[in-house]
C-alpha cells in the first residue's frame, strides 16, 4: 500500500510569492494534518482536516491556508511568502485513531 | 514552560547499548503519546503508540508513559547504527478536532560502531 505523498518535493520560491503544496493520504485515511517543521524544532501544528472540514487550526497567521477535497487529498497554501517561511512541511494522515503517518515533506526555501 | 520538553542531545552511544530518551509535559490532557524517528531530511516514521499511562514493547523497543509524573520514556535496546536519528515525542488529547500533535524538539541520537 502505498504511504503519504507529498508534491513537490523540493521548491523554492521568491519573498511575496504563493505556493501551493498537495498531499495524498494513505487509502481510507479521511483526516489530514499539516505540519510545518524549521530546522532544529519539533514539527508544528498548522491545520487538521477530516472529512473536508477544518477540525483545527495552529498558530499560523491567515496567510496559510489549506482545503481538504472529496477524495480526502489535500493542499496548503502559503500566500505572501516570507523567509520566515522556509521549512519542511509535513502532511500526515490519520484512520480512526490519534496516531498520524508522515509523508516524506516539502521542503520549501524563500530566497 | 514549553508544553513538551525533550533534551536535543545531541547523545552519543556505543553499538549494542541501551539508550534512554525521555520528555516530560505539563498539559494533563494530553492521553496519546508517541515515538517518531526520523532521518536527515526526512519525515517522520511512527516508531510506537500508547495510550494513557504504561508500558508497551516492541522488538527493541519499550516505551512507557507516567501520567502522574507527566513523563514518558523510549528505551532502545542493544543500540544499531542504523538507529542513528533524531527520535521526536509526540501527545495528543482526546475527542472531537484533538488529534493534533505536540511535539517536543527532538533528540540527535548517534550510535557508534
Amino acid at each position: 500500500d502505498a504511504g503519504v505523498t507529498q508534491s513537490p518535493t523540493h521548491l523554492i520560491k521568491t519573498r511575496g510569492q504563493h505556493v501551493t503544496l498537495r498531499c495524498s493520504p494513505i487509502s481510507g485515511h479521511k483526516s489530514v494534518s499539516w505540519y510545518q517543521q524549521v530546522l532544529g524544532q519539533g514539527p508544528q501544528f498548522i491545520f487538521q482536516y477530516y472529512e473536508k472540514e477544518e477540525r483545527g487550526r495552529g498558530n499560523f497567521p491567515d496567510r496559510f491556508s489549506a482545503r481538504q477535497f472529496p477524495n480526502y487529498s489535500s493542499e496548503l497554501n502559503v500566500n505572501a511568502l516570507l523567509l520566515g517561511d522556509s521549512a519542511l512541511y509535513l502532511c500526515a494522515s490519520s484512520g480512526t485513531g490519534a496516531s498520524a503517518f508522515f509523508g516524506q515533506g516539502t521542503r520549501l526555501t524563500v530566497v | 514552560q514549553k508544553e513538551v520538553e525533550q533534551d536535543p542531545g545531541p547523545l552519543s552511544v556505543p553499538e549494542g547499548a541501551i539508550v534512554s530518551l525521555n520528555c516530560t509535559y505539563s498539559n494533563s490532557a494530553f492521553q496519546y503519546f508517541m515515538w517518531y524517528r526520523q532521518y536527515s531530511r526526512k519525515g517522520p516514521e511512527l516508531l510506537m503508540y500508547t495510550y494513557s499511562s504504561g508500558n508497551k514493547e516492541d522488538g527493541r523497543f519499550t516505551a512507557q508513559v507516567d501520567k502522574s509524573s507527566k513523563y514518558i520514556s523510549l528505551f532502545i535496546r542493544d543500540s544499531q547504527p542504523s538507529d542513528s536519528a533524531t527520535y521526536l515525542c509526540a501527545m495528543s488529547g482526546s475527542g472531537a478536532g484533538s488529534y493534533q500533535l505536540t511535539f517536543g524538539k527532538g533528540t540527535k541520537l548517534s550510535v557508534i560502531p
